[in-house]
Formats: C-alpha cells, sequence, structure tokens
C-alpha cells in the first residue's frame, strides 16, 4: 500500500549529538513534503516544508531536510540536538493529485538527555 | 500569531449518543480540514472542506460524520451514533491554499467513548 514511512520509532539521543531521522514516501509525481513537530502538550506545529526548487530545506529551531526524489526520502536533520528538542516529529505529504490531504508516517518519538 | 482553536480540549460521551466538535479556523484561511489519530496509530485525514463544501473525504468518513461551517467562524464535525472505536484524538486544520501551502493545526480534541 502507497504510505509514508519513519524509519525510527523512538530515538534516544545526549543534548549536542547530531539527529537524523529518516522519511520515505511512496507516491509519485508532484509532492509536497513536510515535517511536523509536536512538542508535549502541544499541537502539531510546522518545522519545515518542500514544494519545489532546492531540495536542501532549512527550518526552525537549526532542523533541515533533504528531499532527494530518486530515493523518495525526506530525511530530517539537526546537527546538534537540545533537550528542548525532546517531541514527537511527524513527516507528512500532500499528493499533487489529491485535494490538500496530508498522508502521515507513524512518527518518531525524539528524547534528549541533557 | 493566529491560531487554529478547537473545543472542547476532551470531551467524554456515550456509545451511542452524538457529538459535536468545534474549530475556528484562522481568519484568511479558506480551506479547513479534520484528522484524528487514534491512540498509537498514525495521524489519519478525515475530510477536507472549501466553500461550503466537501471536497474529499476518506474511507473512515462514512454516513455517521457530517462537516459544517455554520457560520462566518466555526467549522464543526458531527459524529452521530459514536461508537467505541471513534476514541481519538481529532485535530482541526486549516490552510490558503491546498497545495504549496501549510496546514495550521488546533490542539485537538480527545474524544473518549464509553
Amino acid at each position: 500500500a502507497q504510505s509514508v514511512s519513519q524509519h525510527n520509532h523512538h530515538v534516544i539521543l545526549s543534548e549536542a549529538a547530531s539527529l537524523e531521522l529518516g522519511c520515505n514516501y511512496s507516491y509519485g509525481g508532484t509532492v509536497n513534503l513536510f515535517w511536523y513537530v509536536q512538542y508535549p502538550g502541544q499541537h502539531l506545529q510546522l518545522l519545515l516544508k518542500y514544494f519545489s526548487g532546492d531540495p536542501l530545506v532549512k527550518g526552525i529551531k537549526g532542523f533541515e531536510a533533504e528531499f532527494i526524489k530518486s530515493k523518495f526520502s525526506f530525511n530530517l536533520r539537526k546537527p546538534s540536538v537540545q533537550w528542548s528538542d525532546t517531541a514527537e516529529y511527524f513527516c507528512a505529504v500532500i499528493r499533487g493529485s489529491t485535494l490538500g490531504r496530508l498522508y502521515f508516517g507513524r512518527g518518531t518519538q525524539l528524547t534528549v538527555w541533557p | 500569531e493566529p491560531e487554529v482553536t478547537q473545543t472542547p480540549s476532551h470531551q467524554v460521551t456515550q456509545m451511542g449518543q452524538e457529538v459535536i466538535l468545534r474549530c475556528v479556523p484562522i481568519s484568511n484561511h479558506l480551506y479547513f480540514y479534520w484528522y484524528r489519530q487514534i491512540l498509537g496509530q498514525k495521524v489519519e485525514f478525515l475530510v477536507s472542506f472549501y466553500n461550503n463544501e466537501i471536497s474529499e473525504k476518506s474511507e473512515i468518513f462514512d454516513d455517521q460524520f457530517s462537516v459544517e461551517r455554520p457560520d462566518g467562524s466555526n467549522f464543526t464535525l458531527k459524529i452521530r451514533s459514536t461508537k467505541l472505536e471513534d476514541s481519538a484524538m481529532y485535530f482541526c486544520a486549516s490552510s490558503v491554499k491546498l497545495l504549496n501551502n501549510e496546514q495550521y493545526f488546533g490542539p485537538g480534541t480527545r474524544l473518549t467513548v464509553t
């Protein structure tokens, strides 16, 4: 079935470690790609997005993601995580053929130890 | 910064009862969405709404569900005759456009059906 896959269910890191969260999707054609974050007790917030152009996109709080079309991937990275990055991270895709419907990955819980 | 708001934050209802979940999208947004997340599962699309009509609905959005924009500000999701499996977090979202545009999410309503 077509889907959005996040490879890691739970990632545990120490502060200052580097982060990479994987995301793959299986839809062809035009896509809009997103990473959302949900901090404890808060609502989903947009971290970054890719619509077109430069495949390396920068978001808030030092996060970036790279769109690799040939690999159907949109991995999230941060060179040095902080305790405050503890949250759940969701990769999401809008297919160009649908009317704005977001397809979400299962989410990755990131825990950063101080 | 403008926000999507949702009420109530938590709703407990008995099986077979009707519930109405309320959302106030961001004021200049034209597209409105409902998603849900059953505990431990992915965030799933339910329905999108534009110009007082449903634009797209998922296979989950059956005759038990309906949406309405009763006035210029509210966007509601009605669930008739709730079932145990309707227990979930329900998120409302809004956007200016369908594509090449991000969706802004509300904090969610936790629905518990007993």
